[in-house]
């Protein structure tokens, strides 16, 4: 089945206390990215690849960082957690740029305390 | 800012109705709008999407319309269902190779 995969789906940390969120798609896509949602925010773009080893920032990186080393793989690493970065992320992916649809996972929930 | 936004915040409509939902996008650049739909504790769901060079498009029960000269987009459902009932959410594109700007959503709710 294709789809997009998160872990953890729920998290509650202090913090300071480094952690990273997996991202995972089996579709071969190029484009993958992170976003956070936030009650009447939406959801806004932290970070994107379109490709292996090519990340940029989006709308709200400060805080987080990711890599792509891998086509399939996305991580979203939080240093040094804050409250301020208690939100739902998502990570989506697409077949080659922003201009083709994004499919997103499922959601990881996170309590930084 | 340049942003997308949608007119309300909520929409309640009866089984059966036809549900209208608006979009206002800022950017006349834009080339690229998707309509997603979110259920509670899940992740945006495609719905449909258009491109700049189109006014309408068409699938299953949904509609979209785009009217570049007042920057307007909206999503049109046939015969709501209650389990249309989420969130949507319009989404902009400004070009190739930049993110998807998306607007705040609507809630949806469908009485039976």
């Amino acid at each position: 089945e294709a789809q997009v995969t998160q872990n953890p789906r729920y998290l509650i940390t202090v913090t300071g206390k480094k952690l990273t969120v997996t991202c995972s798609q089996n579709m071969n896509h190029e484009y993958m990215s992170w976003y956070r949602q936030d009650p009447g925010l939406g959801l806004r773009q932290i970070y994107y690849s379109m490709n292996v080893e090519v990340t940029d920032k989006g709308d709200v990186p400060e805080g987080y960082k990711v890599s792509r080393k891998e086509k399939r793989n996305f991580p979203l690493i939080l240093e040094s957690p804050s409250p301020n970065q208690t939100s739902l992320y998502f990570c989506a992916s697409s077949p080659r740029d922003t201009g083709e649809t994004q499919y997103f996972g499922p959601g990881t929930r996170l309590l930084v305390l | 800012g340049e942003s997308v936004g949608l007119h309300l915040p909520t929409l309640s409509v009866q089984e059966g109705d036809n549900s209208i939902i608006n979009c206002a996008y800022s950017n006349s650049a834009s080339d690229y709008f998707i309509w997603y739909k979110q259920e509670s504790g899940k992740g945006p769901q495609f719905i449909i999407d258009i491109r700049s060079n189109m006014d309408k498009r068409q699938g299953q029960r949904v509609t979209v319309l785009l009217n570049k000269t007042v920057k307007h987009l909206s999503l049109q459902i046939a015969a709501t269902q209650p389990g249309d009932s989420a969130v949507y959410f319009c989404a902009e594109n400004k070009q190739a190779g930049t993110a998807l700007i998306f607007g705040k959503g609507t809630t949806l709710s469908v009485s039976s």
